[in-house]
């Protein structure tokens, strides 16, 4: 499987300004990459779907503009969330599909706590 | 889409058995996925179902039936530290293995 990395593990930002969230798959060429947010004590909501050299599929009611992913290599995937609010701190995590038998296996990295003031 | 529903919170004392009931209805199947996640931490994987049946991993276990649209998750000799929530999720099909979740099922284990 494979071991994931994000850094920051926690932010903390002034209202207005940009803050960019890494993921890395450190053993695991990752065409596709997923970026989930989570706020306190609800369920992780996908936002996005990061490929490896073209644009970011994002879901329903998720601005592409404010959260622009760029997934560069097929192991690094970034997450910048511009011009943040405080309705922006969150939970943010990514995960790594990697295939397993019939289906995927999604192996999650260990979370980005973004604090916006 | 995807509507997927569990209980919001089980309480239960340490060694005894719990279940936690998550239900589905979704435009096709592709398995299903219970994921174990303690306050801050990242979801780590506990059990995947595609077929009807029972998997049964150690203290966990996991029931699907794809007719009933119905899975649960068995936690038997409870320990403080399953104290955790519970996510139950779908995998979208053709989707490169995207998961829809559920709100998850905060589990209070007490001495």
């Amino acid at each position: 499987g494979a071991v994931v990395s994000q850094h920051p593990s926690w932010v903390i930002c002034k209202s207005g300004t940009s803050v960019k969230i890494e993921c890395r798959s450190l053993d695991f060429q990752a065409t596709t990459m997923f970026w989930y947010r989570q706020f306190p004590k609800q369920s992780l909501m996908l936002m996005a779907t990061s490929n490896e050299g073209s644009k970011a599929t994002y879901e329903q009611g998720v601005e592409k503009d404010k959260f622009l992913i760029n997934h560069a290599s097929l192991t690094l995937s970034t997450l910048t969330v511009t011009s943040a609010h405080p309705e922006d701190s969150s939970f943010y995590i990514c995960s790594v599909p990697t295939p397993s038998g019939l289906t995927y296996e999604q192996y999650f990295g260990p979370g980005t706590r973004l604090t916006v003031t | 889409g995807q509507n997927i529903d569990q209980p919001t919170e089980m309480t239960a004392t340490e060694g005894a058995i719990v279940q936690i009931n998550c239900t589905y209805q979704t435009s096709g199947f592709n398995g299903l996925f219970w994921y174990q996640q303690h306050a801050g931490e990242a979801p780590t994987f506990l059990s995947y179902n595609v077929l009807d049946g029972l998997e049964e991993k150690g203290r966990f276990s996991s029931f699907l039936s794809r007719s009933k649209g119905y899975s649960y998750l068995l936690l038997k000799e409870l320990q403080m530290k399953d104290s955790a929530s519970y996510l139950c999720a779908v995998r979208v099909p053709d989707s490169w293995g995207k998961l829809q979740f559920g709100a998850g099922t905060q589990v209070v284990v007490t001495p």
